[in-house]
C-alpha cells in the first residue's frame, strides 16, 4: 500500500536560515510526489513534483526536492528562509493506475522567525 | 494560474439542515475531485469524478453526495447536517491527462461549522 509520511508537524526557522521539511514515501510502484504549500484560509498550491525525469526538482518560491529512491524520501529544502514562506507544506504520492489519485501526509506547519 | 471556486467559504448552520457546497472549475478539467480536511490531519478523498455523469467514493466514507451534470461544476450535498461534518472541505481539479502526472489544482476551501 502506498502511503507518505511527513516527520514533525511544525518546523521552526530563522529568517535566512535553511528549510528541510522531510518527506518519506512507500510505495509499490515508480511514486511520482509532489509538494503542496497551503497559506492560511486558502486552498493548496503546487511547489514542485518529482515525475522521474530528474531527480533533483526546482519549484516555485525557491523550493526545491531530491528524490532519494535508496531512502525512499523526498524531502523539500530551501536554502534561505523568508518571512513569506510561512504556511503548511504538504508531501503526496500519487496512485498507479489511471485514477489519478493521491494519498497526502499530515502536513508540516513551517514558522519562521524573524 | 487555477482558475477553481468554492462557496461559501465558510458556513455555520444548525444540525439537521440541508447544504450544499458548490464548487466550479473554468480549466474544462475532466477530473473533479473533493477531499476533507481537519486541523493536523491529511486531506482525505471522499468523492471524485472522471466526467459529467461519474462518480465514485473516494478512501474515506463520508455521508455526502456528489453529482456532475456539467463538466465545470461538481457540488457536494449533505442532507443533514451534523456536528461530526464540521471540517474544511476542499475541491480540486485535473485534465485529462496520464493519471500520475496530472497535478490538482485546489479551490480555497469551504470551512463548515454545524453547531
Amino acid at each position: 500500500a502506498q502511503s507518505v509520511t511527513q516527520l514533525g508537524s511544525h518546523v521552526s526557522v530563522s529568517e535566512g536560515a535553511l528549510v528541510l521539511l522531510r518527506c518519506n514515501y512507500s510505495s509499490s510502484v515508480p511514486p511520482y510526489l509532489f509538494w503542496y504549500v497551503q497559506y492560511p484560509n486558502q486552498g493548496l498550491q503546487l511547489l514542485l513534483k518529482y515525475t522521474s525525469a530528474a531527480t533533483l526538482v526546482k519549484g516555485i518560491n525557491g523550493f526545491e526536492a531530491e528524490f532519494k529512491k535508496s531512502e525512499t524520501s523526498f524531502h523539500l529544502t530551501k536554502p534561505s528562509a523568508h518571512m513569506r514562506d510561512a504556511a503548511e507544506y504538504f508531501c503526496a504520492v500519487n496512485l498507479g493506475g489511471s485514477q489519478g489519485n493521491l494519498i497526502f501526509g499530515k502536513g508540516t506547519k513551517l514558522s519562521v522567525k524573524p | 494560474e487555477a482558475d477553481i471556486y468554492q462557496t461559501p467559504r465558510y458556513l455555520v448552520i444548525g444540525t439537521g439542515k440541508k447544504i450544499t457546497l458548490e464548487c466550479s472549475q473554468t480549466m474544462g478539467h475532466d477530473k473533479m475531485y473533493w477531499y476533507q480536511q481537519d486541523p493536523g490531519m491529511e486531506l482525505h478523498l471522499i468523492h471524485y469524478s472522471y466526467g459529467v455523469n461519474s462518480t465514485e467514493k473516494g478512501d474515506l466514507s463520508s455521508e455526502s453526495t456528489v453529482s456532475r451534470i456539467r463538466t465545470e461544476h461538481f457540488p457536494l450535498t449533505l442532507e443533514s447536517a451534523r456536528p461530526s461534518h464540521t471540517s474544511q472541505y476542499l475541491c480540486a481539479s485535473s485534465g485529462s491527462g496520464t493519471g500520475r502526472l496530472e497535478t490538482q489544482y485546489f479551490g480555497p476551501g469551504t470551512r463548515l461549522l454545524v453547531l
